[in-house]
């Protein structure tokens, strides 16, 4: 069965701090992909990757950074979390080959909480 | 990525067939509709694409209109774990990024 992992279900972190959410795929995609969910918003993408340490800005980039050095593993950074990042975290991955090539797998998500 | 207008929520019968219309008026021609569904505390999950002929799987149907202008995913026979937002999304073939709108929620009543 194919798998999405993401490190935390939900995780609360104070303003200012840095905040790691990693994310895990064993279908050696190429792709992967972070977004964020907020309630009337729908998900928007913030960063996806093509290739390891490759990375490209979604529509939402602001505040955050990722970081892919590995095929399987990608890598969402706030560098000092603040309020308004307040929001449900989905990772998702993909392969631009062959007719997969159409079908995000997603994982659980993480609910992140800044205070 | 063209836009795409659904219904913000919809009911159906427990048993019945499910119809859910989309609007994507501005499609281009190698644009393909894409349908996924994001069940309560759960990531997206993939049910089904086309771009001009109707399209059948094990999940539901995908009813294209001619123009291409309009389409409807219509899930056969609804259960109870069909409950869910559903995201109707215009997209090249291929396109890495979708961008996901705010989609129909879907609410079945036993």
């Amino acid at each position: 069965d194919v798998k999405v992992t993401q490190s935390s279900r939900y995780l609360v972190k104070r303003t200012g701090e840095k905040v790691f959410l990693e994310c895990v795929q064993d279908m050696d995609h190429e792709n992967m992909f972070w977004y964020r969910q907020d309630p009337g918003l729908g998900l928007r993408l913030i960063y996806f990757s093509y290739d390891v340490k490759m990375k490209e800005k979604g529509d939402i980039p602001e505040g955050y950074s990722v970081s892919r050095e590995k095929k399987e593993r990608f890598s969402l950074i706030l560098e000092s979390a603040s309020t308004n990042q307040t929001s449900m975290y989905l990772c998702a991955s993909s392969t631009p080959s062959g007719r997969a090539r159409e079908t995000q797998y997603f994982g659980p998500g993480t609910r992140l909480l800044v205070l | 990525d063209a836009k795409t207008t659904q219904p913000p929520s919809m009911d159906c019968a427990e048993g019945r067939a499910a119809n859910l219309p989309c609007n994507h008026s501005t499609i281009s021609g190698n644009e393909y509709v894409y349908w996924y569904r994001q069940i309560h505390s759960q990531g997206p999950q993939y049910i089904i694409h086309g771009l001009k002929n109707n399209e059948t799987n094990e999940m539901a149907s995908l009813i294209i209109t001619e123009d291409r202008k309009s389409s409807t995913l219509i899930l056969p026979h609804a259960t109870l774990r069909d409950t869910a937002v559903y995201y109707c999304i215009a997209s090249n073939f291929g396109n890495e990024k979708l961008t996901f709108g705010t989609g129909t929620r879907l609410t079945i009543i036993p």
